[in-house]
């Protein structure tokens, strides 16, 4: 097993433009979160997955950001009408929910730069 | 979501033991105690997690209190590579959902 991989690593991208990243999660792993982190700070969560519905999303996933998970397999985040105030890593996470508990896999992010 | 507390840096040799704190007054008879830690440039990684009674894994031990209000995640003997910002959070699996809350963490440096 290769572990949680995102595409693209980095993105650079002008403002308005719109832009869109992928996660592919450890196979069989049931669940898929999206998380965001700016500089200094902690990652924030931002949505989650149990297989392909998805359970809760943030405040901070405005009406500009979308994510999908179809067949419960890989994830993709889009974001449209990009704003320098979105410039972030953006990092998936995947865990397989057996018990009370589980542990999250993280991949290395896609870092997003907004002109 | 209840809220932890720790110092923003702490600093050690390689090679000596290290131990970061955290705080958690308000932490519920539910809420599980999580350590995550990030290394420059990639993800976040989990390390260890309890509920009550100290816990031991190959990278780390976590130290309870008895009345959980506090932690302590061990390192037993520092390497350069543990260089990280650790997280402590706190987790409620059966009230809250699954996320995880990040604060800032404790950014720990090694210094050989």
């Amino acid at each position: 097993d290769t572990g949680v991989s995102q595409d693209p690593r980095h993105k650079i991208t002008k403002r308005g433009q719109n832009v869109t990243f992928r996660c592919d999660p450890i196979s069989e792993h049931n669940r898929l979160y999206w998380y965001r982190q700016t500089l200094g700070q902690g990652p924030e969560f931002l949505t989650y997955f149990q297989n392909e519905a998805q359970l809760e999303k943030s405040r901070l996933l405005s009406d500009r950001f979308s994510a999908e998970r179809p067949k419960g397999s890989f994830s993709t985040l889009e974001i449209q009408r990009t704003e320098q105030g979105d410039s972030a890593m953006y990092l998936c996470a995947s865990s397989l929910r057996t018990g009370i508990t589980d542990t999250q896999y993280f991949g290395p992010g896609t870092r997003l730069t907004v002109l | 979501d209840a809220k932890t507390t720790q110092p923003n840096s702490m600093e050690s040799n390689e090679e000596e033991p290290v131990h970061l704190p955290c705080n958690h007054s308000t932490i519920s008879g539910t809420d599980y105690i999580h350590w995550y830690r990030q290394l420059p440039s990639q993800g976040p990684e989990y390390v260890i997690h309890g509920l009550t009674s100290n816990v031991n894994n190959r990278m780390a031990s976590l130290a309870i209190a008895e009345d959980r209000k506090s932690s302590t995640l061990i390192l037993h003997r520092a390497t350069l590579r543990d260089a990280a910002v650790y997280y402590c959070i706190l987790r409620d699996p059966p009230r809250g959902t699954d996320k995880l809350i990040f604060g800032t963490g404790t950014r720990l440096q090694v210094f050989p």
